[in-house]
């Protein structure tokens, strides 16, 4: 079946610097890739979508600056948490969504910002 | 009113109990649903979908009523292995995924 690998699984950052997670659709092509953070005890809440080669889409009340992501090609999309505030630490998780195999999540990334 | 709304539980039954969780949804225009379970600290991974006329698989079955705006999962003979989050997931107008806070289950021996 479909497998998005992320990375990294787990990131500890001091505040005020950058963080980066990738997420990569290992066998098929990720048109789409949506980013979730889920908070503890709460849902998993969209924050943007990326198309392939266009600017993403993102949600009310997340700040595009600050949370930057690129999907340069059809099997790779980022996502740089800039300027990394403690309330930023979260569970990060990206899903793809395939044609064929429908949505596939990556494993999730805990960042947690000191 | 929240889009997914779920009963947070926690659900805790003995192991071989049936167990029922329920979820409404507020967007009657939505097309598709789906029951998905996530283990602490983990990726959701999806369980099944769920359909108009009711589905089944194995222990597990799926009900929607589209009037009421109401999605059901049943579990029986409950296992230890089940202990889980179970998310109600609907999608979204623009083909994202829509997650209820999820409904914490834990199956006791």
């Amino acid at each position: 079946g479909a497998v998005v690998s992320q990375h990294p699984s787990r990131v500890i950052c001091k505040s005020g610097t950058s963080v980066k997670i990738e997420c990569r659709s290992l066998d098929f092509q990720a048109t789409t890739m949506f980013w979730y953070r889920q908070f503890p005890k709460k849902s998993l809440m969209l924050m943007a979508t990326s198309n392939e080669g266009s600017k993403a889409t993102y949600e009310q009340g997340v700040e595009k600056d600050k949370f930057l992501i690129n999907h340069a090609s059809l099997t790779l999309s980022t996502l740089t948490v800039t300027s990394a505030h403690p309330e930023d630490s979260s569970f990060y998780i990206c899903s793809a969504r395939d044609y064929f195999q429908g949505y596939t999540f990556g494993s999730g990334t805990r960042l947690t910002v000191v | 009113r929240k889009e997914v709304e779920q009963d947070p539980g926690p659900f805790n039954v003995p192991e071989g109990a049936t167990v029922a969780f329920n979820c409404t949804y507020s967007n009657s225009a939505s097309q598709s649903f789906f029951w998905y379970r996530q283990d602490c600290r983990k990726e959701p991974k999806l369980l099944m979908s769920v359909y108009s006329s009711g589905n089944e698989d194995g222990r597990f079955t799926a009900q929607l009523n589209r009037a009421s705006q109401y999605i059901s999962l049943l579990i029986r003979d409950s296992k230890l292995s089940d202990s889980a989050t179970y998310l109600c997931v609907v999608l979204g107008s623009q083909g994202n995924l829509i997650f209820g806070k999820g409904t914490k289950l834990s199956v006791k021996p």
